[in-house]
């Protein structure tokens, strides 16, 4: 089966820039949503088919997607973005959605 | 409002069957694929199967595969989880999820539910 993966963690000052990855095989090929999950609440959907943003979402979340890791790209960083953010793709061969493991974006 | 409820959790021992149901509102419920998604206590997100907007396209996880069964009823905006013989790693938070666009289950999960939990312990 599919497996995305991406690093547990990430940590990065206010103001800069905090770049996720979620790695798969041929992400490339696939479309590659982004969410992002806060404690105690719902996921939100902050990216989708790469790299559109849903609307109510800051210019500052960006995605990319090419070869075998696709990336979340949140430019100054608030300490509001402090969450787990989390890849998900189809694939298509298993007719599965697959999620990655998650990634823990730490504000210091 | 765009939104969905979750309920039907719950409490159950092994073995036993349970319920979930999801309420839609806000959209034409029949122009999109929906979706059930997991959460156990402090893990990730696992998704747990889909339905085509016309149930004509199903797929479930295998970790569910045989044991869950996933429905919905367009004339009651509504979504469904069947889940039977059900294991102490059933436990988890359930969400219902709408996919962005279309009616098949390919996509994006726009809106999600403030999920339903799920316990399953003796």
């Amino acid at each position: 089966s599919y497996v995305l993966t991406q690093p547990p963690s990430v940590s990065v000052a206010p103001g800069k820039t905090a770049r996720i990855t979620c790695g798969g095989n041929n992400i490339g090929s696939k479309s590659v949503h982004w969410y992002q999950q806060k404690p105690g609440q719902a996921p939100v959907l902050v990216i989708y088919y790469d790299s559109d943003r849903p609307s109510g979402i800051p210019e500052r979340f960006s995605g990319s997607n090419s070869g075998n890791t696709a990336t979340l790209t949140i430019s100054r960083v608030e300490a509001g973005d402090e969450a787990d953010y989390y890849c998900q793709v189809w694939d298509s061969s298993s007719v599965h959605v697959v999620f990655g493991g998650g990634t823990k974006l730490t504000v210091l | 409002e765009v939104q969905l409820v979750e309920s039907g959790g719950g409490l159950v021992q092994p073995g036993r069957s349970l319920r979930l149901s999801c309420a839609a509102s806000g959209f034409t419920f029949d122009d999109y694929a929906m979706h059930w998604v997991r959460q156990a206590p402090g893990k990730g997100l696992e998704w747990v199967s889909g339905i085509s907007w016309n149930s004509g396209s199903i797929g479930y996880a295998d970790s569910v595969k045989g044991r869950f069964t996933i429905s919905r009823d367009n004339a009651k905006n509504s979504l469904y989880l069947q889940m039977n013989s059900l294991r102490a790693e059933d436990t988890a938070l359930y969400y219902c999820a709408k996919v962005h666009a279309g009616g098949d289950l390919p996509d994006a999960f726009d809106i999600w539910g403030q999920g339903t939990m799920v316990t399953v312990s003796s």
